[in-house]
């Protein structure tokens, strides 16, 4: 079974352009979470899809978006970058919806590291 | 909001002995869940072991063992017999389910180092 694949693995952007990330979940998982990891901030949750409705939003500017597909395939979309937007961005799928006994692992992709110079 | 805090930055041990990463969170819910996550070098997160509240008993995974105090907010991680291959960061995370789906809410972190 695949695990969870984020494309691309590597990305350097320059300040004030856009960049989209994606992932593609294990199959048969509905839910698609994405985390933004730097050496100052640690993990953050940035948001949450499951059937293609965002269903959490962490507290992250508006220049941060994302989709899901109805096959579960995620995007997320950085308008506008900052250099502070340099980070890990780690995807996670998770098969059930994270309500009652529907509450299982996350499986994590090897992120995307995006640099913004 | 719920906030988990590790209070070890860095620990080192030695090869086959045992350590402790503590881990603490603050919670006014009483149904949730409880992880330690293992991020090694190579960045893939992977779980190592996971914990319901509303189990009394600790759970074990082979040579990763928890102690989970209810009362206390508090969730360590201890492992047994160490290895080389535990050289990594390790979090710990909380998610309550229904109200915030599968939204995981990590510390800041232990870097283990084992040493041989």
């Amino acid at each position: 079974k695949a695990g969870v694949t984020q494309t691309p693995r590597y990305l350097i952007k320059t300040r004030g352009q856009q960049v989209t990330l994606s992932c593609s979940p294990i199959s048969g998982h509905r839910s698609v979470s994405w985390y933004q990891q730097t050496p100052g901030q640690g993990l953050q949750f940035l948001f949450e899809y499951f059937s293609e409705t965002q269903r959490n939003k962490g507290n992250f500017p508006g220049r941060f978006s994302g989709r899901q597909f109805s096959n579960s395939r995620s995007e997320m979309n950085v308008s506008t970058l900052e250099l502070g937007d340099s980070a890990l961005y780690l995807c996670a799928s998770s098969w059930g919806a994270g309500q009652g006994k529907f509450v299982t692992e996350a499986f994590f992709g090897q992120g995307t590291r995006l640099t913004v110079v | 909001a719920q906030t988990v805090t590790q209070s070890q930055p860095e620990m080192s041990v030695q090869e086959a002995e045992t350590v402790t990463l503590s881990c603490t969170y603050d919670t006014s819910e009483n149904n949730y869940y409880l992880f330690w996550y293992k991020q090694p070098p190579s960045r893939q997160m992977i779980l190592v072991i996971r914990q319901e509240a509303y189990k009394q008993q600790n759970a074990t995974e082979n040579r990763f063992s928890v102690n989970f105090q209810k009362a206390a907010k508090s969730f360590s991680l201890k492992i047994s017999d160490s290895q080389l291959g535990d050289t990594a960061m390790y979090f710990c995370a909380f998610m309550k389910p229904l109200e915030y789906g599968n939204k995981l809410v990590f510390g800041a972190g232990t870097i283990l180092r084992v040493k041989s």
